[in-house]
């Protein structure tokens, strides 16, 4: 069974400083992962995903994650955090089956950028 | 971008009522759409797959005589909570993926903004 980590309950981060937000998986195949940030009372937003290919994923609002097979993650990272980026952020896997798969969510990480 | 409408945002009513909570694709055709639950500072958990023109699938633990699915057309799913108590109290979300030649997997998946259910 496919499943996500997410080990950090909450991150907190000055403005314009780098972010980091961690996520670990597992799955029997090739993983196909996804970011997704949640703000209050509202459903999730696509930020970003891995396939294939480059390890290192450029998405919306200036947010990349890294791939690394070895070590089964795909952390979320900006080089300059925001007031407006504080939110709740998704780390998600879905294991290739051919068909159509289901979404496995980490617990999610609230992210909380200050002044 | 794909967009995903989820109606209503917010319903608040009496114990024993029926809601019905609709999902619609408005750009693109799903055949599958998915419904979620999400409990105070929880993740989402998934409820049932939504199939056009087919039964749902649901989850281990979920009752499918009490949260009814209907996936009439391919931009449509209904999520219906019969006679709703307190404890069905919570904030559901539906999303959906584009169909196309392209498998499920590769696509992401587009969410509804969610309905907050309060029964009294």
């Amino acid at each position: 069974a496919q499943s996500v980590a997410q080990p950090e309950d909450q991150v907190n981060v000055a403005e314009g400083n780098p972010l980091t937000v961690k996520c670990t998986y597992s799955v029997s195949g090739n993983p196909y992962l996804f970011w997704y940030v949640q703000y209050p009372n509202r459903g999730l937003q696509f930020l970003l995903k891995y396939i294939t290919g480059d390890n290192l994923v450029k998405g919306s609002y200036g947010f990349e994650a890294e791939f690394n097979k070895s070590q089964t993650s795909f952390h979320l990272k900006k080089p300059s955090a925001l007031v407006s980026d504080s939110a709740l952020y998704f780390c998600a896997v879905r294991d290739y089956t051919g068909t159509a798969s289901k979404l496995t969510f980490g617990t999610g990480t609230r992210l909380q950028v200050t002044l | 971008g794909a967009v995903v409408s989820q109606h209503p945002s917010r319903v608040i009513c009496k114990s024993g009522t029926s809601v019905k909570i609709e999902c619609r694709s408005l750009d693109f055709q799903a055949t599958t759409m998915f419904w979620y639950r999400q409990f105070p500072k929880q993740s989402l958990m998934l409820m049932a797959t939504s199939n056009e023109g087919s039964k749902a699938t649901y989850e281990q633990g979920v009752e499918k005589d009490k949260f009814l699915i209907n996936h009439a057309s391919l931009t449509l799913s209904t999520l219906t909570v019969t006679s709703a108590h307190p404890e069905d109290s919570s904030f559901y979300i539906c999303s959906a993926s584009p169909t196309g030649p392209q498998t499920f997997s590769n696509q992401p998946q587009h969410f509804g903004d969610g309905t907050r259910l309060s029964i009294l």
